[in-house]
């Protein structure tokens, strides 16, 4: 099994539609947990960080379930640039291959 | 911008070379690490450099090494290249303190490497 691991997609959504990723970890151990968003050839840029239950970012909501060993990545109202892979990081740090996004007009 | 640089921005070599790839890291940050990412996949941990000192490592062989200078740059040395070498290689820093508290992490645009 995958220390960290994610629905690759894609997910193609209409302009304004919600879209929720899901990223489960094996670390129980585990204090900290990000996503980062990384467009086509370019370099990981962070998103959001999760240190305790949840944090919210306007449009976008992370939340974390421990007994489940999940984090979750919420997007609301989604526009043409949230089109990216998002990529869920587990320290020390081990990345998720990424969850495909495509917002389509 | 993130504030971190690596040079160079792209690289071809030939199976057996030797490789060095640089980073510069945030001002402040005193961390270090380094990805390899294959196309598709999500970035693979190399290493990583905490105040100099190589501070946990993944899955990847001996010829794959690095330092990290007094102010906080780094290497990142490959030898014997590899085909399967090609990739986009990542380094992202960090501020860390001594109790290994796993702080958000900045990249760089990263080095695309080609083995011929």
């Amino acid at each position: 099994r995958k220390e960290v691991e994610q629905d690759p997609g894609p997910f193609n959504v209409p302009e304004g539609a919600t879209v929720a990723f899901n990223c489960t970890y094996s670390n129980s151990a585990s204090q900290s947990f990000f996503w980062y968003r990384q467009d086509c050839r370019k370099e990981p840029k962070l998103l959001m960080s999760v240190y305790s239950s949840g944090n919210e970012d306007g449009r976008f909501t992370a939340q974390l379930n421990r007994a489940s060993q999940y984090i979750s990545l919420l997007i609301r109202d989604s526009k043409l640039s949230d089109s990216a892979t998002y990529l869920c990081v587990v320290p020390r740090p081990t990345f998720g291959d990424g969850t495909t996004l495509t917002v389509k007009p | 911008e993130t504030g971190v640089t690596q040079s160079p921005t792209h690289l071809i070599k030939t199976r057996g070379q030797q490789v060095t790839l640089r980073c510069s890291s945030q001002s402040g940050h005193n961390t270090v690490s380094w990805y390899q990412q294959a196309l598709g996949q999500g970035p693979q941990f190399i290493f990583q450099y905490y105040r100099e000192e190589e501070n946990g490592r993944g899955n990847f062989p001996p010829r794959f090494s690095g330092l990290q200078f007094p102010n906080y740059s780094s290497e990142l040395n490959v030898n014997a290249l590899e085909l399967d070498d090609s990739a986009l290689y990542l380094c992202a820093s960090s501020f860390d303190t001594s109790d290994r508290v796993r702080n958000e992490q900045f990249f760089g645009p990263g080095t695309r490497l080609t083995v011929l």
